[in-house]
């Protein structure tokens, strides 16, 4: 059974046309990471919740919003993408206080 | 960059052999993790150690830990063709965040 599900697993989308990436999960934990990784990188984390809190990296580019309406679900917005922008996306869940992060399958973002 | 390195980048072997991958990260840590990622999909937790810990075992993965040196490695005895996957090291930098190795491929051939 998934335990962190991504949607959608492909996504294609013109240079500036913004795009919206879900993740869900069923564990009920309270951390949540979105994850860039570009071909043949370590991912890299863009953002991540602690329950409501919002924290963000500081390179991440302004770009990139995130939304997390509640524990079971978080968006990523990317406003208007760029080339450099394509990448696989990777949600990944944890309970706080614990060490292991559960990743989703991801989406695989292609900006043209 | 807090981001670690792996090495080697790549690695190839037979069925039957073993694989040591090796891995040196920068910051302090709480503890090391080693994850695997099967060719455009998500991340599968497989290890964890502890700063205070120097070895662990897990049915065929053994990781050791050097704090000292800042470094770890994940040895996988008697490899199988799906052992193929890429292979991260990840640290906590005492926070809530994983800072990822640069990864080393391993394709493992029948």
């Amino acid at each position: 059974d998934a335990m962190v599900i991504q949607n959608p697993r492909y996504q294609v989308t013109q240079f500036g046309k913004p795009v919206t990436l879900s993740c869900s999960q069923t564990l009920n934990h309270n951390v949540m990471y979105w994850y860039q990784q570009k071909s043949s990188q370590a991912p890299k984390l863009l953002f991540h919740y602690y329950d409501k809190d919002f924290n963000n990296e500081a390179d991440t580019p302004d770009n990139f919003q995130s939304r997390r309406p509640n524990t079971s679900f978080c968006f990523l917005d990317i406003r208007s993408p760029g080339l450099g922008d394509t990448a696989m996306y990777l949600c990944a869940v944890k309970r706080g206080g614990q060490e292991t992060q559960y990743f989703g399958p991801g989406t695989r973002l292609l900006v043209l | 960059s807090q981001q670690g390195e792996e090495d080697p980048q790549a690695l190839s072997i037979q069925e039957g052999e073993n694989a040591t991958m090796n891995c040196s990260y920068k910051t302090s840590i709480n503890n090391l993790q080693w994850y695997r990622q099967n060719s455009g999909r998500g991340l599968v937790h497989l290890i964890l150690i502890r700063s205070n810990e120097r070895e662990k075992h897990s049915g065929r993965l053994r990781v050791t830990l050097d704090t000292s040196k800042k470094s770890s490695s994940l040895l996988i005895t008697a490899s199988r063709a799906a052992d193929t996957a890429s292979y991260f090291c990840a640290t906590d930098g005492n926070t809530d965040k994983l800072i990822f190795g640069t990864g080393t491929r391993l394709q493992v051939f029948p």
